[in-house]
């Protein structure tokens, strides 16, 4: 069964720390790993990664893949409280193009 | 960017009764959208696929029959939540894939928040 994985499940920080959000997968036939950022609406594009060990990077932003390992994280330095958000992370298949979504990281980031 | 836009933004309805959702890709063709739902505290579980000029492609344990899917045109797909239930009740958010395009990226709608009373 496909899964993507999100850890920690929430996480409460002070502006100006930084965090690092976790998201492994068992997913057949692995296109891409997109993170989102999640209001109170619909999710926003942050980044997608195809390539291993390749860093992307927005503003105070990265991500980085780990195919290998089958993982990727999201760092974010300098944190402010509009950084309070669910983190979703997802996984492109081929063919389909389905994507399959981990439960969240809840970020909440007090002043 | 790309827009996606949804209607209604939000819906209150008798059970038993029927309701649309709409997904439109505003400045791009879609060839593919996806319809999710999203129940509190959890994340989207994709309900089905929704291709231009054919069938749906349901995910396992969603109803074909409850949950109409049409995709007629490249620009529009509807949700159809037939015989609505209170268990209906959850917050529906519409993708789009622009046709042609190498790239994966989906973009969403600002979801509908369906109220069955």
């Amino acid at each position: 069964e496909d899964k993507v994985v999100q850890s920690p499940l929430s996480l409460v920080v002070h502006e100006g720390d930084t965090v690092t959000l976790n998201c492994s997968y068992e997913v057949t036939n692995f296109r891409s790993l997109l993170w989102y950022k999640q209001e109170k609406k619909a999710p926003t594009f942050l980044f997608m990664l195809t390539s291993s060990g390749i860093e992307k990077k927005s503003g105070r932003l990265s991500s980085i893949l780990d195919k290998k390992e089958l993982f990727s994280i999201l760092n974010i330095t300098a944190t402010q409280t509009g950084d309070s958000a669910i983190y979703l992370c997802a996984v492109g298949q081929g063919g389909s193009e389905k994507l399959v979504f981990g439960k969240g990281t809840k970020l909440t980031v007090n002043p | 960017g790309a827009v996606v836009s949804q209607h209604p933004s939000w819906v209150i309805c008798k059970s038993g009764t029927s309701v649309k959702i709409e997904c439109r890709s505003l400045d791009f063709q879609a060839t593919t959208m996806f319809w999710y739902r999203q129940f509190p505290k959890q994340s989207l579980m994709l309900m089905a696929t929704s291709n231009e000029g054919s069938k749906a492609t349901y995910e396992q344990g969603v109803e074909k029959d409850k949950f109409l899917i049409n995709h007629a045109s490249l620009t529009l797909s509807t949700l159809t939540v037939t015989s609505a239930h209170p268990e209906d009740s959850s917050f529906y958010i519409c993708s789009a894939r622009e046709h042609g395009l190498t790239s994966r990226e989906q973009y969403f709608g600002p979801g509908t928040r369906l109220t069955v009373t």
